[in-house]
């Protein structure tokens, strides 16, 4: 089955809005939790991650808390920039599974000036 | 220190070809992982490799190999090229050795195109 559902896209946003995109997982255990944006015409880029159940990673004004209760990992940030358009992907890894990381399908990001 | 390499950036084949990608991890690294991206399926795991051992493999048929070499880097081949294979490889290196630091940092991919 899945392991990452994200939330649909795309999303709109002016600059300055708030930005949440919402991530939820399945899987046993304790697994790493990871966000990679990718912008057009490139790879992806490891912009923040969490290890450990209420763990906080940030980066760059971006932030998400790994919430084992809800098995979710939301990426928000306070005031997107329009250089922060991208696409956005959640990723978890599963400890059983070496060397694989699970994705969601990505959310499309646009900020508008 | 270097980022993660792919070569050929752009690739254009025929049906029926084979093509060979190429992936050269950070320095330290000793996984590499490799990706199929399409804007249908997303992001699809093809295998990894440590140590020059192909330890995980994803859901992909038999036309689609890997190996890795001494110095961690990686190649991976596919055999009869097939319109659908025409996607953007991405390949990860990580420190990874027993599961722990996980994170994987990804190279700009090859896109190929299969005409």
């Amino acid at each position: 089955g899945n392991s990452v559902t994200q939330m649909e896209g795309p999303v709109t946003l002016s600059e300055e809005a708030f930005l949440t995109i919402n991530c939820t997982y399945t899987a046993t255990g304790y697994p790493s939790l990871f966000w990679y944006v990718q912008y057009p015409g490139e790879g992806l880029q490891l912009l923040l991650k969490a290890t450990k159940a209420d763990d906080k990673g940030s980066n760059k004004g971006f932030e998400a808390t790994y919430r084992k209760e809800t098995t979710s990992f939301h990426l928000e940030k306070g005031s997107v920039q329009v250089s922060d358009s991208a696409v956005y992907f959640c990723a978890v890894e599963r400890g059983s599974t070496l060397g694989r990381l699970y994705f969601g399908r990505g959310t499309q990001l646009t900020v508008w000036p | 220190k270097a980022g993660v390499t792919q070569t050929p950036r752009y690739l254009i084949k025929t049906r029926g070809q084979q093509v060979t990608l190429s992936c050269s991890p950070i320095s330290g690294h000793r996984s590499v992982s490799w990706y199929q991206q399409t804007p249908g399926q997303g992001l699809q795991f093809l295998f990894e490799y440590f140590s020059e051992t192909q330890r995980n493999k994803g859901n992909f048929p038999g036309r689609f190999s890997g190996r890795q070499f001494s110095n961690s880097r990686s190649e991976m081949n596919v055999s009869t090229l097939e319109l659908g294979d025409s996607a953007l490889y991405l390949c990860a290196s990580s420190l990874a050795g027993t599961g722990l630091n996980y994170e994987q940092y990804f190279g700009p991919g090859t896109r190929l195109t299969v005409t």
